[in-house]
């Protein structure tokens, strides 16, 4: 079975600072990668996924990923996070074929400091 | 994009008692949802696959007697926590699948918060 693992679990930056996101996967076949956003009282949205193509992949407000298929890797980025980006952060994964059955990330809370 | 709603979104009752929480699809219809639990600072868990018109698949140590799903319609799938326990509070969130053009995407409801007592 797959599994996601999230190595930071809560992660707090000055607001302009970079961030990067990690996320690891095990699974030997073909995966669909995402990552999921959840604001303070607010449900999970999508921030962005990857299917096939470009392994650099944008989602909204300016956040990307890269999926580097060698590291079972798919970290999220963003370049300046600002105080708004205070949110828990999901990366998750469905393996190809079959139901679409989402393994999730155990979550990183990013807080961002004004 | 697709809305997904939830109700209740908050409900606390009674150990022994039964809670029933819909999930709805607004705008969509979705042929399969699904049932998450989410523990405090832990990972949304999946409990099972509900698809309309058919039974539920559940998890690997879901009880599926405990967790009753309901998919009558493509807009609607209910998950009932029979003779809840303190045990089973928990956040319930609950996602619909809507099929693509070009890629498979889930949305998701605001979660139900059960407190039994």
């Amino acid at each position: 079975a797959q599994s996601v693992s999230q190595h930071n679990h809560h992660v707090i930056l000055s607001e302009a600072a970079s961030l990067e996101l990690g996320c690891n996967y095990s699974y030997g076949g073909t995966v669909n990668l995402f990552w999921y956003v959840q604001y303070p009282g607010q449900h999970l949205q999508l921030l962005l996924k990857y299917f096939s193509g470009d392994p650099l992949v944008k989602g909204i407000k300016g956040f990307e990923a890269e999926f580097i298929k060698s590291k079972f890797s798919f970290n999220l980025r963003k370049p300046s996070v600002q105080w708004s980006d205070t949110a828990e952060y999901f990366c998750a994964v469905i393996t190809s074929g079959g139901y679409q059955k989402v393994t999730f990330g155990t979550g990183t809370k990013l807080q961002v400091i004004p | 994009g697709a809305v997904v709603s939830q109700h209740p979104s908050w409900v606390i009752c009674k150990s022994g008692t039964s809670v029933k929480i819909e999930c709805r699809s607004l705008d969509f219809q979705a042929t399969t949802m699904f049932w998450y639990r989410q523990f405090p600072k832990q990972s949304l868990m999946l409990m099972a696959t509900s698809n309309e018109g058919s039974k539920a698949t559940y998890e690997q140590g879901v009880e599926k007697d405990k967790f009753l799903i309901n998919h009558a319609s493509l807009t609607l799938s209910t998950l009932t926590v029979t003779s809840a326990h303190p045990e089973d509070s928990s956040f319930y969130i609950c996602s619909a699948y809507k099929r693509g053009m070009s890629s498979y995407e889930q949305y998701f409801g605001p979660g139900t918060r059960l407190t039994v007592t």
